[in-house]
């Protein structure tokens, strides 16, 4: 299995609250992904990095901003939470290159907004 | 822009059965075509990949054909078990280093295998 960790598992807050979600690669992949799933949607890319300091939008990315300072740190922010990002997040790591276009996924941050 | 479409179930055989979860795709230039498999309450894991026409991928049982001319790269397994209910996710990646930019998804295909 990749070496990829996210913290929380869960979380539950309360609408206008900032949230942060961490994912954690051992991996030292250049690029790392938040996606989110929700019923009936599959999942949806919100931002992606391809490097230190080097990322950008996805699909739904409004209402989310991320950083990555180290290669390992792949930060997700919730500025200001509502209800509609009531979802379970996935971060995902790659290699790129020759045949690893593979994408390793963590086990998933379960995130309620009350 | 690019897009996946797969059956969403819930798809429900018993244990031994045939299966076929078809999945055809929207995409510009050579993309590379993923199944992902969700166990309950887990991340996603990898159950096989094509990166170029006519391919096949193969694990666990599971095979898919990349097939450019019907745009599609639909999942067999020839006896299915119990331990193989989960949701199966079909992905594009579009290829060539493009890959940076993320996977599309389908919407997913709940699978159910009754003993």
């Amino acid at each position: 299995d990749a070496g990829i960790t996210q913290s929380p598992r869960h979380k539950v807050t309360e609408t206008g609250t900032p949230v942060t979600l961490r994912c954690h690669q051992t991996e030292n992949h250049r690029y790392m992904y938040w996606y989110r799933q929700d019923p009936g949607h599959g999942l949806r890319l919100i931002h992606y990095s391809y490097g230190v300091k080097d990322t950008d939008k996805g699909e739904v990315s409004d209402g989310y901003s991320v950083s990555r300072s180290k290669t390992e740190d792949f930060l997700l922010t919730l500025e200001s939470a509502t209800s509609s990002q009531t979802s379970v997040y996935f971060c995902a790591i790659s290699d790129l290159g020759g045949e690893s276009e593979t994408q390793y996924f963590g086990p998933g941050t379960r995130l309620l907004v009350l | 822009g690019d897009s996946v479409t797969q059956m969403e179930g819930p798809v429900t055989l018993s244990e031994e059965a045939f299966l076929t979860i078809n999945c055809t795709y929207t995409a510009t230039g050579y993309p590379s075509l993923f199944w992902y498999v969700q166990y309950p309450g887990e991340g996603l894991q990898l159950l096989l990949k094509a990166t170029k026409a006519d391919d096949k991928g193969s694990n666990k049982g599971f095979e898919a054909t990349y097939r450019k001319e019907t745009t599609s790269f639909h999942l067999e397994k020839g006896s299915v078990q119990v331990s193989d209910s989960a949701v199966y996710f079909c992905a594009l990646s579009p290829g060539e280093g493009g890959g940076a930019d993320g996977l599309t998804f389908g919407k997913g295909t709940h699978l159910i295998i009754q003993p």
